[in-house]
C-alpha cells in the first residue's frame, strides 16, 4: 500500500515568514494530495489540495507544490500569522482506490508573534 | 448546515466494556470513514463504507466493528474495550464519484481505555 512521510515533525517560524512542509508519498498511481488543519481539539479541515494534473495550486497565502516524478508534494504558507499555529496534515489517495487516504504523521507548526 | 457531528465527545471506560460511537452527516455524503488518532502516528483508517448496508476494513480494523444502517449515520463498536483503544476518533466523508474527493471530518471523540 501507499507509505506517506512527512517533515518536518514540528516547525517553528517568526510571525510574517514563510514556512515549508514537505511529502513524499511511494505509491505512483496515486493521484490526489489534500492539506488537512488541526487545530486544538478539532477535527481535520481541508485547506487546499491538488490532482495530479496540476503542478502547482494556490489559495491566497497557501500554495502546493507537486512533482510526480520525485513524489513529493509541499504546503507553502506565506506571510504566516499567529492563528497559522496549528498541526497540518499531507495525505495521498491512488486513483484505482479513490475512496482510501493515506495520511502523513504530521507537521506542527508554531508561528511566534 | 452542521457537517459530521460525532457524539459522545469524551468516554472513559474500563476495560472490557462495550460502547457505542456515532457518527452522523448531514451533507447526503455515500462515502464515510472511521479513524483513530495516535500521537505521531497521522490519522490511520479503521473501518469505511461506501453506501448504506455496506462496510469494509479499513488498515487497523481489529477489536471494531461498523455499521451504516442509514445513509446519514455510522457506528463504531468497542465491544470488549482494550488499553490499546485509548485514541482519538474521527469519522469523516465524502462524496462517492469516479474521481478522488476530499474528505470532511467530525471534531473527534476522545476515548480512555483504563
Amino acid at each position: 500500500g501507499e507509505n506517506v512521510e512527512q517533515h518536518p515533525s514540528t516547525l517553528s517560524v517568526q510571525e510574517g515568514d514563510s514556512a515549508v512542509i514537505k511529502c513524499t508519498y511511494s505509491d505512483s498511481a496515486s493521484n490526489y494530495f489534500p492539506w488537512y488543519k488541526q487545530e486544538l481539539g478539532k477535527g481535520p479541515q481541508l485547506i487546499i489540495d491538488i490532482r495530479s494534473n496540476v503542478g502547482e495550486k494556490k489559495d491566497q497565502r497557501i500554495a502546493v507544490t507537486l512533482n510526480k516524478t520525485a513524489k513529493h508534494f509541499s504546503l507553502h504558507i506565506t506571510e504566516t500569522q499567529p492563528e497559522d499555529s496549528a498541526v497540518y496534515f499531507c495525505a495521498a489517495s491512488p486513483r484505482d482506490n479513490f475512496n482510501k487516504f493515506y495520511f502523513g504523521s504530521g507537521t506542527k507548526l508554531n508561528v511566534k508573534p | 448546515n452542521a457537517g459530521v457531528t460525532q457524539t459522545p465527545k469524551f468516554r472513559v471506560l474500563k476495560t472490557g466494556q462495550s460502547m457505542t460511537l456515532l457518527c452522523a452527516q448531514d451533507m447526503n455524503h455515500e462515502y464515510m470513514y472511521w479513524y483513530r488518532q495516535d500521537p505521531g502516528m497521522g490519522l490511520r483508517l479503521i473501518h469505511y463504507s461506501v453506501g448504506e448496508g455496506t462496510t469494509a476494513k479499513g488498515e487497523v480494523p481489529d477489536g471494531y466493528n461498523v455499521s451504516r444502517l442509514k445513509k446519514q449515520n455510522f457506528l463504531l463498536g468497542l465491544e470488549s474495550a482494550a488499553p490499546s483503544q485509548t485514541s482519538v476518533y474521527f469519522c469523516a466523508s465524502s462524496y462517492g464519484q469516479a474521481t478522488n474527493q476530499p474528505q470532511h471530518f467530525g471534531d473527534g471523540t476522545r476515548l480512555s481505555i483504563l
